[in-house]
């Protein structure tokens, strides 16, 4: 059972716009930075969206993160083949006193 | 560019012990903290560790506390995980990454590795 609560599965068509839901608590989302992970099969997670709502340069922008409250959000628009992999939104907890992560929400792309 | 590159991963047997080193390039090590991460098998992430900029402060998921150490070597720019007593569940891929802020290590991480394997097996 994770700190952090995503959907396991999401799906959309080409050309599609999705969000993946983020849930967490005061000690965690309420209180910190909000990053989404993408991970591709057979590879490591590459950063997507740092600090609740801000792309590294080299994220398209059909990326695009949000806050509010104890829940995040990540959005992706103009759906894609190629985004179809795991992604993980991930916090600090100050109670637990270290990083907590969502479960993981695997993106079908149909 | 910024670069992790973790070795020392590999098949050990329940109880034994196994050190891993991830070494770092491409950005001033010695201001940023650091995190460990593992992945089991067919399942999501989970942070393990962090160790603050100057190692004055370290901070563990309770499923490893005195079992697990997370130290570093600024002269080496390498960052360590020295891992005793091992336990099957402890079979994961271990990633090291980066800290995202350079003033606190309480955050999320921005720069991964492409992580070593641990396989904790008799």
């Amino acid at each position: 059972q994770s700190v952090l609560t995503q959907p396991p599965s999401a799906s959309g068509t080409p050309g599609q716009r999705v969000t993946i839901s983020c849930s967490g608590s005061s000690s965690n989302i309420g209180s910190n930075f909000v990053y989404w992970y993408q991970q591709l099969p057979g590879t490591a997670p590459k950063l997507l969206i740092y600090r609740n709502d801000h792309r590294p340069s080299g994220v398209p922008d059909r990326f695009s993160g949000s806050k509010s409250g104890t829940s995040a959000s990540l959005a992706i628009s103009g759906l894609r083949s190629e985004d179809e992999a795991d992604y993980y939104c991930a916090a600090w907890d100050d109670s637990l006193s270290g990083v907590v992560f969502g479960g993981g929400t695997k993106l079908t792309v149909l | 560019q910024v670069q992790l590159v973790e070795s020392g991963g590999g098949v050990v047997q329940p109880g034994r012990s196994l050190r891993l080193s991830c070494a770092a390039s491409g950005f001033t090590f010695s201001l940023y903290g650091m995190h460990w991460v593992r992945q089991a098998p067919g399942k999501g992430l989970e942070w393990v560790a962090v160790i603050s900029y100057d190692g004055s402060y370290k901070y563990y998921v309770d499923s490893v506390k005195g079992r697990f150490t997370i130290s570093r070597d600024k002269s080496k720019n390498t960052l360590y995980l020295q891992m005793n007593s091992l336990r099957a569940e402890d079979t994961a891929v271990y990633y090291c990454a980066k800290v995202s802020r350079v003033d606190t290590a309480m955050d999320g991480m921005d720069v991964w590795g492409q992580g070593t394997t641990v396989t904790v097996s008799s």
